[in-house]
C-alpha cells in the first residue's frame, strides 16, 4: 500500500515554463487537496476536490489548474511559472474530509 | 482575513518532560481542529483532532484542549520524546467548508537529552 505519491520530488524551472505535478493515491479516498508551504510557514491549500470530475478552489489557486479524471490522481499544472511559485508542494488524501488526511511526501520546486 | 496562529515558534523540552504546545484562532465559526506533526523533509502527519462541541480529547501520550471562550487550542504531549522533535502544526475549518483547512504557521518541538 503505497499510500499518496507525488512526483516529481525536486524540480527547477524557469519563469514562464510550464509544468504538471503528478499525485497519485491507492486508497479509494474521495477527497484530494494540493497544499504549498512556503519556508518556516504553514500550508496554504490551492486547490482540492472532493471527488472525480468535481474540483475547486482553495485559499491560493492562482497560477495553477487541477483536473480529477479519476479517483486515484489528482494533477497541479503551473502554467507560467513565476518565482513566487517556489514552494514545497504537498499532495494529501482523505476518506471524507480533511480530518485524518494523508500527505505525500512533498514536491520541491524551484523557479529561477 | 482570520487565521490560525501559534504563541512560540519554539520550544525547548528536556526528554521526559511534558510539552504543551499552544495556538490562537480567531475565525469563531470554525468547529473542527487538527493539530498535525511534520518532520524534516516530510509531510505533514496528523495526530490528533477535535470538534467544538468537545472541551478535551485524548489520544496515545497526546491530549487536545480546546477553550472556545478565548479561542484557544492546544496540544500537550506526555514524557516527550527525542522522535517527537518536528514542527506542528495546528488547523481549523468549519462545517460550511468542510473540505477546506486553515494552517497556523508552526512550532518546532525541540527534545534535548
Amino acid at each position: 500500500n503505497a499510500g499518496v505519491t507525488q512526483t516529481p520530488k525536486f524540480r527547477i524551472l524557469k519563469i514562464g515554463q510550464s509544468m504538471t505535478l503528478q499525485c497519485a493515491q491507492d486508497m479509494n479516498h474521495n477527497y484530494m487537496y494540493w497544499y504549498r508551504q512556503d519556508p518556516g510557514m504553514g500550508l496554504k491549500l490551492i486547490y482540492y476536490s472532493v471527488g472525480a470530475g468535481i474540483t475547486d478552489k482553495g485559499e491560493v489557486p492562482n497560477g495553477y489548474n487541477v483536473s480529477r479524471s479519476t479517483t486515484e490522481d489528482f494533477p497541479l499544472r503551473l502554467e507560467l511559472a513565476a518565482p513566487s511559485q517556489t514552494s514545497v508542494y504537498f499532495c494529501a488524501s482523505s476518506l471524507r474530509g480533511p480530518a485524518e488526511a494523508f500527505f505525500g511526501q512533498g514536491t520541491r520546486l524551484t523557479v529561477v | 482575513g482570520e487565521s490560525v496562529g501559534l504563541h512560540l515558534p519554539t520550544l525547548s523540552v528536556q526528554e521526559g518532560d511534558n510539552s504543551i504546545i499552544n495556538c490562537a484562532y480567531s475565525n469563531s465559526a470554525s468547529d473542527y481542529f487538527i493539530w498535525y506533526k511534520q518532520e524534516s523533509g516530510k509531510g505533514p502527519q496528523f495526530i490528533i483532532d477535535i470538534r467544538s462541541n468537545m472541551d478535551k480529547r485524548q489520544g496515545q501520550r497526546v491530549t487536545v484542549l480546546l477553550n472556545k471562550t478565548v479561542k484557544h487550542l492546544s496540544l500537550q504531549i506526555a514524557a516527550t520524546q527525542p522522535g517527537d522533535s518536528a514542527v506542528y502544526f495546528c488547523a481549523e475549518s468549519f462545517t460550511g467548508t468542510a473540505s477546506k483547512l486553515t494552517f497556523g504557521t508552526g512550532t518546532r518541538l525541540q527534545v534535548t537529552l
